[in-house]
């Protein structure tokens, strides 16, 4: 069975602030995507990232970077000088990798209030 | 930047009446897809389509439920008599590989 877990609810950090987002997830399949995205208040859910399986290689995009570890089947999110745009709930999901129509399976969400 | 677009941003119905949510995919995407996220739970899978046909569905999708992709570049989904229950934010992706790409989604609200 697929499943990711965000144990982290609600986060509230103060702007300047590095924030980390936790992701674990599970699966029993060797190859499979994981993904960020974020959803301001406004509704719409953004893409943040995708992670492939076989690339454990950490990535780094101006704040945001990514910490994917097999070992600990985690996927974690970190915000570096956070600023109150970041207020969001961000999503982390998992699709397996087979060509046909893959479905998403998202974790709950962590809530993240960036105080100004 | 190409982008899933969805018609209308917001939808209030009276139960039991049918509504059609829609969705135009990114043009060159291959797999189409349908969440639904209740106000403040996750978003959760209902379907996904491929080669137009439904390549998978959850549980959730039963009978009341159908999509269509009726002229090759629109995609609906159909809730053929609303309950109070299907009230949620509803939301079309496409992808031809990577990450999906959420449309902007649309609020259902059934009184």
């Amino acid at each position: 069975a697929q499943k990711v877990t965000q144990a982290q609810t609600e986060i509230s950090v103060v702007e300047k602030e590095d924030v980390t987002l936790d992701c674990v997830y599970e699966t029993r399949d060797t190859t499979y995507y994981l993904f960020w995205y974020k959803q301001p208040p406004s509704g719409e859910l953004v893409f943040l990232i995708r992670r492939n399986s076989f690339d454990e290689q950490n990535e780094i995009s101006g704040r945001y970077s990514w910490n994917f570890q097999k070992s600990t089947s985690s996927f974690n999110f970190t915000i570096t000088a956070s600023q109150v745009v970041d207020s969001a709930v961000y999503f982390c999901a998992l699709s397996q990798a087979q060509n046909t129509g893959n479905q998403f399976y998202f974790g709950t969400g962590t809530s993240l209030t960036v105080i100004p | 930047e190409p982008e899933v677009t969805q018609t209308p941003s917001h939808q209030v119905t009276q139960m039991g009446q049918e509504v059609i949510l829609r969705c135009v995919p990114i043009s060159n995407h291959l797999y189409f897809y349908w969440y639904r996220q209740i106000l403040g739970q996750k978003v959760e899978f209902l379907v996904s389509f491929y080669n137009n046909e439904i390549s998978e569905k959850s549980e959730i999708f039963d009978d009341q439920f159908s999509v269509e992709r009726p002229d090759g570049s629109n995609f609906t989904l159909k809730i053929r008599s609303t309950k109070l229950e299907d009230s949620a934010m509803y939301f079309c992706a496409s992808r031809i590989g990577g990450g999906a790409f959420f449309g902007q989604g649309t609020r259902l609200t059934v009184v």
